[in-house]
């Protein structure tokens, strides 16, 4: 089974400048989340898709961050424009179903975009 | 709110148990999940406990108590390669990762 695929891996940019970020999921997964995760903490989560629909962006800086799931398959998140402290690595998941809720179950992580802005 | 802890570092020695803790707030919990990132890596699943008491699988075991919103992830014949971060979520309503557990392996 292929898992979650990200592209690039790895993305250098100037302050100001924009950039995206593509994530395809583990085909048939309905659950879509987009992480950010700054050197030496935990993921943080800034936004959920459930299919083509947004669950939850209430951590997405919204003036500078844009996602879209394309027909509820692929997505993309954007920044412009970018700034310094935006340098992380951004992880998209997959799962089956949403975390949230009693079932429970296993989110599948991309191996990220490290992005460093300068 | 939501809020989680777990000691942010933890030293075993090769071959030895080491359990790492976590105790959570959150609204609408749902059971405990357990995540494992090496270095540069992505955060793979371990375990999910829905309800209390201990699961096991393997070297790693994970307990739940829900009513004392705490949980533990216990990793025996520790190898080398357990070297890594380990992150508790909650699946409440919302899906939060803490800061995490770093967890060295003494030879």
């Amino acid at each position: 089974e292929a898992g979650v695929a990200q592209s690039p891996r790895y993305k250098i940019i100037e302050k100001r400048q924009s950039v995206a970020f593509w994530c395809n999921p583990i085909s048939g997964h309905a659950t879509l989340y987009w992480y950010q995760q700054i050197l030496g903490q935990g993921p943080k989560l800034l936004i959920q898709f459930q299919n083509n629909g947004v669950v939850d962006d209430s951590q997405l800086p919204k003036d500078r961050f844009s996602a879209e799931r394309l027909k509820g398959v692929d997505s993309t998140l954007k920044i412009q424009p970018a700034k310094l402290e935006d340098s992380a690595v951004y992880l998209c998941a997959s799962s089956l179903v949403s975390m949230t809720g009693p079932r429970g179950t296993e989110a599948f992580f991309g191996q990220g975009t490290r992005l460093t802005v300068v | 709110g939501q809020s989680l802890e777990q000691p942010s570092e933890v030293t075993a020695v090769e071959g030895a148990i080491v359990q790492i803790n976590c105790t959570y707030q959150t609204s609408g919990f749902y059971g405990l999940s357990w995540y494992q990132q090496h270095d540069g890596g992505a955060p793979t699943f371990l375990s999910y406990n829905a309800l209390d008491g201990l699961e096991e699988t393997g070297r790693f075991s994970s307990f739940l108590s829900r009513s004392d919103s705490y949980g533990y992830l216990l990793l025996q014949e520790l190898q080398m390669k357990d070297s890594a971060s380990y992150f508790c979520a909650p699946p409440g309503d919302k899906i939060i990762f803490g800061k995490g557990t770093r967890l060295h392996i003494l030879p």
